[in-house]
């Protein structure tokens, strides 16, 4: 069975820092997608980053990036340069039969000034 | 722009009423997906919809049903409310393309049944 997991409830960082946040995965599909949405207070779900099973280089979206590491099965999510309005909910999660996703529980991510 | 959007942002209901969500989308994707997330959970997928009228079930069905008529339109259906379907809903909507992989997600409707 497929499964995501993110280990850490919540993080904190100051503004203008980097920060790392954990997304471990396990799927026997040899094709597969990862994501990362981030959900602010407003509840919206926004999509960041997506990676591939077969890319050969790691995802990058502006300050995001996704450090993916295939043997490791995981794929961080990287933000540079933290701001105020990073300060949300972010969960990874990863497709399943090219449909549905499955998410993981979610890290809260607290910026500080 | 993409947009999915839900009849409700906030909905209170009493127990054992019938209750409908509703969720269209305006990008003629053919897939949509019904999920519900709660503190410490994350999102679980409760169905989704392949087609017109196709539909699967997905982690955690129980208590729902859905209907799609239309390739716009996905509804949730609660069949007899109970307080443990209290949670926010959130549906979503893709093309079946495995290329295109983004999900795109309506605003979420917080249903309290009381």
């Amino acid at each position: 069975a497929q499964k995501i997991t993110q280990t850490q409830p919540g993080m904190f960082v100051q503004e203008k820092e980097a920060v790392t946040l954990d997304c471990t995965y396990d799927t026997s599909d040899p094709s597969y997608g990862l994501f990362w949405y981030k959900q602010p207070s407003s509840g919206e779900m926004i999509f960041l980053i997506y990676q591939g099973s077969y890319d050969q280089q790691n995802a990058t979206e502006g300050r995001y990036s996704l450090n993916f590491q295939k043997a490791r099965k995981s794929a961080n999510l990287v933000i540079s340069a933290s701001q105020l309005g990073d300060s949300a909910m972010y969960f990874c999660a990863m497709n399943r039969a090219g449909t549905a996703l499955i998410f993981g529980k979610g890290t809260t991510l607290s910026v500080s000034s | 722009d993409v947009k999915v959007t839900q009849s409700s942002r906030y909905l209170v209901k009493r127990t054992g009423e019938k209750v409908f969500l509703e969720c269209v989308q305006d990008m003629d994707h053919e897939n949509m997906f019904w999920y519900r997330q709660d503190p410490g959970l994350g999102l679980r997928l409760i169905y989704f919809s392949y087609d017109v009228k196709m539909k699967e079930k997905g982690d955690i069905p129980e208590g729902y049903s859905v209907s799609r008529e239309k390739k716009e339109r996905f509804s949730l259906i609660l069949e007899s409310a109970s307080t443990n379907q209290t949670s926010m809903y959130l549906c979503a909507s893709k093309f079946s393309s495995p290329t295109i992989y983004e999900q795109y997600f309506g605003p979420g409707t917080r249903l309290t049944v009381t």
